[in-house]
């Protein structure tokens, strides 16, 4: 079955600098992969996603990049705000969504 | 526009006590529906997920049980809590066909003691 790993588990970063975390996946047939950001206490948000046909997608400060043949894809945010500060996971999915492998979660601290 | 409801926010049950966890959702029809829990406030892991009314797959074996009583309605519950049942319960929801994103619920924080 799928296999996520995710790096760093926690990542501290300056207000205004960039983060970016990183996402392996075991198995090549994966085709969608999201991300996610929790804040405390509250249920996951979607926040970005990609498809296995696309190599990057940006939303604003966000930003996802998926390279298929290496079997990693990043999230990257740009100007970090305090506001980031979560807990982020990423996924991978074969079956169109019905099923989601995660990955164990980045927690990301922007410090002001 | 879609909301899914968990309820309820908290809960702190005694060790041997049942359990009984709801989830709705509004606004579409038909949704796939999963139960996660999450250790530690870490990783999330995929408990049950089902497809149609009275359709449930289990993914680890557990204590606990699933049941889809109506389309947009999904129950998880125990006869006898653990202390290792403990942990925050997500409730998330996909559309069957044409979509893939998972959304989900606020969540049950639930506390055996």
């Amino acid at each position: 079955g799928e296999n996520v790993e995710q790096h760093p588990s926690t990542l501290s970063v300056q207000e205004g600098d960039s983060a970016v975390i990183k996402c392996t996946y075991s198995d090549s047939a994966s085709n969608y992969f999201p991300w996610y950001k929790q804040e405390l206490g509250k249920g996951p948000q979607l926040i970005i996603d990609i498809r296995s046909n696309v190599g990057e997608k940006k939303d604003q400060r966000i930003a996802v990049t998926l390279n298929k043949t290496a079997k990693h894809f990043s999230l990257h945010i740009t100007e970090t705000q305090p506001e980031d500060s979560a807990v982020y996971f990423c996924a991978a999915s074969s079956e169109y969504g019905n099923k989601l492998v995660f990955g164990a979660g980045t927690i990301l601290r922007v410090k002001s | 526009s879609q909301t899914i409801h968990q309820w309820p926010a908290t809960l702190v049950q005694p060790v041997g006590s049942p359990l009984s966890l709801e989830c709705t959702v509004e606004g579409t029809s038909n949704p796939n529906l999963y139960w996660y829990r999450q250790a530690a406030g870490r990783g999330l892991q995929l408990l049950f997920y089902s497809v149609g009314i009275g359709q449930i797959s289990s993914e680890v074996p557990q204590n606990l049980s699933a049941s889809r009583p109506q389309d947009r309605q999904f129950i998880l519950s125990s006869k006898k809590l653990l202390l290792s049942d403990s942990g925050f319960y997500l409730c998330a929801w996909s559309a069957i066909i044409g979509d893939t994103e998972q959304y989900f619920g606020p969540g049950t924080r639930l506390t055996v003691t």
